[in-house]
């Protein structure tokens, strides 16, 4: 299995403002995700991060909405830009451990 | 594509009492099957998974759930609740080539003392 953590936990950020979420794992992984859970909702794939190769987003998904860094094997970050209310939701990273993926606690994101 | 359909959005159990979460699913190879539970202002927690051998898997407090290829289903069941069980749960599929989990709805359980 893995560690995983995020920072910030939560914030509540103003309209128009950019956030950006840290993932730490305790151990190297390949492969490390991002997901969108809207109130009420489930979870949806926002992007897939590798490290050393460019961030493969899913329909619907932007590179400029979302950017992403992988810059090494243990963390990642996802930066929410020009934020609408529309982006409250909670974010969650995760990363794939012998085929099986492994969540942190979510960074629940309010914009006003 | 895959995708997961959990038909119940909300089930309420007595503590003590049995319960049985339902999950079908739609892929057109072995899929692999996860389950997944997460209580409020948490992350998701792997409660057990399913990749090929025993139908019948033993997951974490005391769940287990049984994947029937001819139903496409793969249900969750605990013998006897607690009320720590109150959470959502979320049953998960995925292919085995690029680890991308396609979830379902989601089922909120409220357990009454």
């Amino acid at each position: 299995s893995a560690v995983i953590s995020q920072k910030p936990s939560r914030d509540i950020c103003q309209r128009g403002t950019s956030l950006t979420i840290q993932c730490q794992v305790d151990s190297q992984v390949t492969m490390m995700f991002w997901y969108r859970q809207q109130p009420g909702q489930s979870l949806t794939l926002i992007a897939t991060a590798n490290q050393g190769s460019e961030a493969t987003y899913e329909s619907g998904f932007v590179i400029d909405k979302f950017p992403i860094s992988r810059p090494n094997l243990t963390f990642s970050t996802l930066t929410v830009s020009n934020m609408s209310p529309e982006d409250s939701s909670i974010y969650l990273c995760s990363v794939e451990v012998t085929d099986t993926q492994y969540f942190g606690p979510g960074t629940r994101l309010t914009v006003l | 594509a895959q995708s997961v359909t959990q038909p119940d959005i909300h089930i309420t159990v007595s503590e003590g009492a049995s319960l049985e979460l339902r999950c079908n699913y739609s892929y057109g190879a072995t899929p692999y099957l996860f389950w997944y539970v997460q209580s409020p202002g948490q992350g998701l927690q792997l409660l057990l998974k399913y990749f090929s051998g025993d139908t019948l898997v033993q997951g974490i407090k005391g769940f287990e759930a049984e994947f029937k290829r001819s139903q496409s289903s793969f249900n969750l069941r605990k013998p006897s609740v607690h009320w720590s069980d109150a959470a959502e749960y979320f049953c998960a599929v995925g292919p085995s080539n690029d680890y991308k989990l396609s979830f379902g709805a989601g089922t909120t359980v409220t357990v009454r003392a």
